[in-house]
């Protein structure tokens, strides 16, 4: 069973549009939780970290934290083509602080 | 600030030989994470080091290694290529060795066995 579940997509949303990622991991012991944006042949970026339960606000992106449901989800308001990117969730693991990665959401954001 | 800088970005080896490729963390950075990312395929974790000790490994085998050296900048290895080692190869640093962990990723080494 894989750690850290992403759906691969791809995810279409209209411009303009809110997108919705999803993120699942298995440990219940996770500690914190990233959100990295990788467009085609670049290195991943960081968007966003949360380490507490409810929802974390940086500009149009929006990161949901829900540990009881063990699940993590990143909103981006008034979607841009230029959001068009594959976007990578990671999960700190309890044990040894390594990063666990899910093989990430291609979104496409259509003008 | 500089940011993690990798080294060389681009190479093109034959099945058989030795690769070495290297990465210089953010300054004050002491934890050093190597990734390989296929086409369509999620960063796998190779190895991850921190002071000069390797603290994580993946599940690779041994014709992939590492180092560390005492100004935390990271080399890997990859002994006897074969073809399925074509990747992008990602090192990323962090600040705290434990902890939040937030990886910041260099460019990349692009790599092509042919």
């Amino acid at each position: 069973q894989k750690e850290v579940e992403q759906n691969s997509g791809p995810l279409s949303v209209p411009e303009g549009a809110i997108a919705s990622l999803n993120c699942t991991y298995s440990d219940r012991g996770s500690q914190s939780f990233f959100w990295y944006r990788q467009y085609s042949g670049k290195s991943p970026e960081l968007i966003m970290f949360i380490y507490s339960n409810g929802d974390k606000e940086d500009g149009r992106f929006t990161a949901q934290l829900n540990k009881a449901s063990q699940y993590v989800s990143l909103l981006i308001r008034d979607s841009q083509p230029s959001d068009s990117a594959t976007y990578l969730c990671a999960v700190t693991h309890v044990s040894n602080y390594q990063l666990i990665w899910g093989a990430g959401t291609k979104l496409i954001i259509k003008p | 600030k500089a940011g993690v800088t990798q080294t060389p970005r681009y190479l093109i080896k034959t099945r058989g030989q030795q690769v070495t490729l290297s990465c210089s963390p953010i300054s004050g950075h002491r934890s050093v994470s190597w990734y390989q990312q296929t086409p369509g395929q999620g960063l796998q974790f190779l190895f991850e080091y921190f002071s000069e000790t390797q603290r994580n490994k993946g599940n690779f085998p041994g014709r992939f290694s590492g180092r560390q050296f005492s100004n935390s900048r990271s080399e890997m290895n990859v002994s006897t290529l074969e073809l399925g080692d074509s990747a992008l190869y990602l090192c990323a640093s962090s600040l705290i060795g434990q902890g939040e962990n937030i990886q910041y990723f260099g460019a990349g080494t692009r790599l092509s066995v042919l």
